[in-house]
């Protein structure tokens, strides 16, 4: 176990340009969150799957985000358009659904800046 | 939004027991206490829950009061390693609500 894989961990973008951020979970882990978080704040949710289907999206999720999860597995979250406030830290997190109170296995996230 | 207040900030001595205060007053019946440590260029770590008995782990021991609407974190034997932002949740049972963050409590062990 491996623990959970960000790629890249740094991105640096143009104003305007597309993104693509990798997560690959825990392999047993049928769960997967996106959570955003900027400098002195902690993170904030974006959106989760449970296995292949996207149960919730965040308010904060704007049209210019998209999250896929194609074959329950990994996870892809593109930004469109990028605008410097989307500059943050993005971090991916799985856990399992079944059993009770369980934890989440974070990565270490990738980091965006718009110029 | 979180339902969670913390201090924005503590110290502690090396070696010294650092115990973390988390007050959440309108905690349900069916809500976990939780609480992450996020050490700087990382993300968040899990260290314990617990719903209303006091538990204990390698990491930590968590003491929650009889009316459930306030916990502390303690950490035995705080070390260098141990600076990080703390972050003290509330969570259904269900699992099915992801976890709300709030700003946690910096906690600064020094030497």
């Amino acid at each position: 176990d491996t623990g959970v894989s960000q790629n890249p961990r740094h991105k640096i973008t143009k104003r305007g340009q597309n993104v693509t951020f990798r997560c690959d979970p825990i392999s047993e882990h049928n769960r997967l969150y996106w959570y955003r978080q900027t400098l002195g704040q902690g993170p904030e949710f974006l959106t989760y799957f449970q296995n292949e289907a996207q149960l919730e999206k965040s308010r904060l999720l704007s049209d210019r985000f998209s999250a896929e999860r194609p074959k329950g597995s990994f996870s892809t979250l593109e930004i469109q358009r990028t605008e410097q406030g989307d500059s943050a830290m993005y971090l991916c997190a799985s856990s399992l659904s079944t059993g009770k109170a369980y934890g989440y296995t974070f990565g270490s996230g990738t980091r965006l800046t718009v110029v | 939004d979180a339902k969670t207040t913390q201090p924005p900030s503590m110290d502690c001595a090396e070696g010294r027991a650092a115990n973390l205060p988390c007050n959440h007053s309108t905690i349900s019946g069916n809500e976990y206490v939780y609480w992450y440590r996020q050490i700087h260029s990382q993300g968040p770590q899990y260290i314990i829950h617990g719903l209303k008995n006091n538990e204990t782990n390698e990491m930590a021991s968590l003491i929650i009061t009889e009316d459930r609407k306030s916990s502390t974190l303690i950490l035995p034997h705080a070390t260098l390693r141990d600076t990080a932002v703390y972050y003290c949740i509330v969570r259904p049972a269900s699992g099915n609500t992801p976890l709300v963050f709030g700003k946690g409590t910096r906690l600064s062990v020094i030497a």
